[in-house]
């Protein structure tokens, strides 16, 4: 099955470091990554949409200065939280889907960050 | 707000007993999908249902779906403990081509062994 490898897997660090998350595609070309921002017991929120090559789409309220997000290759997507603060602390996750219509989401097991 | 709602918000039941969870959505889809996420971990895809379809079954899971109703339920089976996770739905979003999905508000699902 389609694996997607995202890292760190959890990371804490003091208020005003920038931390950038990883998100790999290792057996298929991910040609749209997905970003989303989860809170305790509650339902993923979409933060971006980036397909390769091209600037991410930003949902509403989003701050792209914040989150800057890169995806150079059909295999790699980048989240930076920059001069993070503990309000940015979360549980982030990425997808990850091949072309065509209908294709599923494949999902990293997150990264729960905690800003001190 | 696009988002789906689902319901029950969390749900006990025994092992052995089904388990039935169910999504409503607001806008008009080409099909709606499930997924599962287990505490502290990413999602797991299980099916996918398209809007041509009213129902579709996976081992222990059958989906159904009336678009009548813009509302879809998730059936689990002989529940196991393992079944124990996080159950949401997602439907596309707005936007030709941008392939997002909106995830629903999910049910937390415990199976008591």
């Amino acid at each position: 099955g389609a694996v997607v490898s995202q890292h760190p897997s959890w990371v804490i660090c003091k208020s005003g470091t920038s931390v950038k998350i990883e998100c790999r595609s290792l057996d298929f070309q991910a040609t749209t990554m997905f970003w989303y921002r989860q809170f305790p017991k509650q339902s993923l929120m979409l933060m971006a949409t980036s397909n390769e090559g091209s600037k991410a789409t930003y949902e509403q309220g989003v701050e792209k200065d914040k989150f800057l997000i890169n995806h150079a290759s059909l295999t790699l997507s980048t989240l930076t939280v920059t001069s993070a603060h503990p309000e940015d602390s979360s549980f982030y996750i990425c997808s990850a889907r091949s072309s065509g219509s209908n294709q599923p989401q494949h999902f990293g097991d997150g990264t729960r960050l905690s800003i001190l | 707000s696009q988002q789906g709602e689902e319901d029950p918000q969390a749900l006990s039941i025994q092992e052995g007993e089904n388990a039935t969870m169910n999504c409503s959505y607001k806008t008009s889809i080409n099909n709606l999908q499930w997924y599962r996420q287990n505490s502290g971990r990413g999602l797991v895809h299980l099916i996918l249902i398209r809007s041509n379809e009213r129902e579709k079954h996976s081992g222990r899971l059958r989906v159904t779906l009336d678009t009548s109703k813009k509302s879809s339920s998730l059936l689990i089976t002989a529940s196991r403990a393992a079944d124990t996770a996080s159950y949401f739905c997602a439907t596309p979003g707005q936007g030709w081509g941008t392939y997002k999905y909106i995830f629903g508000t999910g049910t937390r699902l415990k199976v008591l062994a």
